[in-house]
C-alpha cells in the first residue's frame, strides 16, 4: 500500500524552529517529486514547496522562501521540512504529498499523508 | 503568479442532482489542471488530472473538461458520499503551483 506518514508537528513559539518528517512506503520514493502543502484552520489549500526526485531542485512559495527548507533522503525514503523563523501565519496542517508522474516536477498530487499540525503561538 | 478562481464558493444540491463547478485561470494553463475532493478532517483526494483524466478508482460520475483558462468539474448524479469541498489546482508553471479557493457542496 502506498503510504505517507508525517511527524514532527506541534506547538512552537514565534521565531522558533521545527522539523517535519514524512516517511514514505509502497512506492519507489527516489523516482518521484515530493511536495508540502498546508491548510490553515478553516481555510483552503496552499502550495508551499517542492523537491524534485533526486533532491537537486527545490521550489518555494514566496510566503515561505528563505525560512523553510525542503530536502529528502532517498536512502531512508524520507522527506523533510526544516522550518525556522516561524510566524503565527504559518499555523496550519502540513501535508506531505507525492507527485503522480515519475521524474517529473510538474504533475498532479496523487498521494497525500494524513497531515501534521503546526501551531505557532506564544 | 497564476490565480485560480472557482465558482460558486458554496453549492446546495440534492442527491441525484447534476452538479457543475467552474475554475478559471488568470492565464492559459493548457490542460495542466487537477481536481481534488476534501472531506472535513481528511486529506484531499485526487479526482481528475490533466483536466479530464479520471484518477484510478474514482467513480465515473465525476468528469472534467476544459483547456486554456476555463475548466469544469461535473458530478453527473450527486451521491451522499460526494458532499465535500472541491479544489482545482494548476500545475502549469514550476513555481508556484496554485489552488482555487474551494467549492463546498452542501446538502440542500
Amino acid at each position: 500500500e502506498v503510504q505517507l506518514v508525517e511527524s514532527g508537528g506541534g506547538l512552537v513559539q514565534p521565531g522558533g524552529s521545527l522539523r517535519l518528517s514524512c516517511s514514505a512506503s509502497g512506492f519507489t520514493f527516489s523516482s518521484y517529486a515530493m511536495y508540502w502543502v498546508r491548510q490553515a484552520p478553516g481555510k483552503g489549500l496552499e502550495y508551499v514547496s517542492t523537491v524534485n526526485y533526486n533532491g537537486i531542485s527545490t521550489y518555494y512559495a514566496d510566503s515561505v522562501k528563505g525560512r523553510l527548507t525542503i530536502f529528502r533522503d532517498n536512502s531512508r525514503n524520507t522527506l523533510y521540512f526544516q522550518m525556522s523563523s516561524l510566524r503565527a501565519e504559518d499555523t496550519a496542517v502540513y501535508y506531505c504529498v507525492k507527485g503522480r508522474l515519475r521524474f517529473m516536477d510538474r504533475s498532479a498530487f496523487d498521494i497525500w499523508g494524513q497531515g501534521t499540525m503546526v501551531t505557532v503561538s506564544s | 503568479d497564476i490565480q485560480m478562481t472557482q465558482s460558486p464558493s458554496t453549492l446546495s444540491a440534492s442527491v441525484g442532482d447534476r452538479v457543475t463547478i467552474t475554475c478559471r485561470a488568470s492565464e492559459s494553463i493548457s490542460n495542466w489542471l487537477a481536481w481534488y475532493q476534501q472531506k472535513p478532517g481528511k486529506a484531499p483526494k485526487l479526482l481528475i488530472y490533466q483536466a479530464s483524466s479520471l484518477e484510478s478508482g474514482v467513480p465515473s460520475r465525476f468528469s472534467g473538461s476544459g483547456s486554456g483558462t476555463e475548466f469544469t468539474l461535473t458530478i453527473s448524479s450527486l451521491q451522499p458520499d460526494d458532499f465535500a469541498t472541491y479544489y482545482c489546482q494548476q500545475y502549469n508553471t514550476y513555481s508556484p503551483w496554485t489552488f482555487g479557493q474551494g467549492t463546498k457542496v452542501e446538502i440542500k
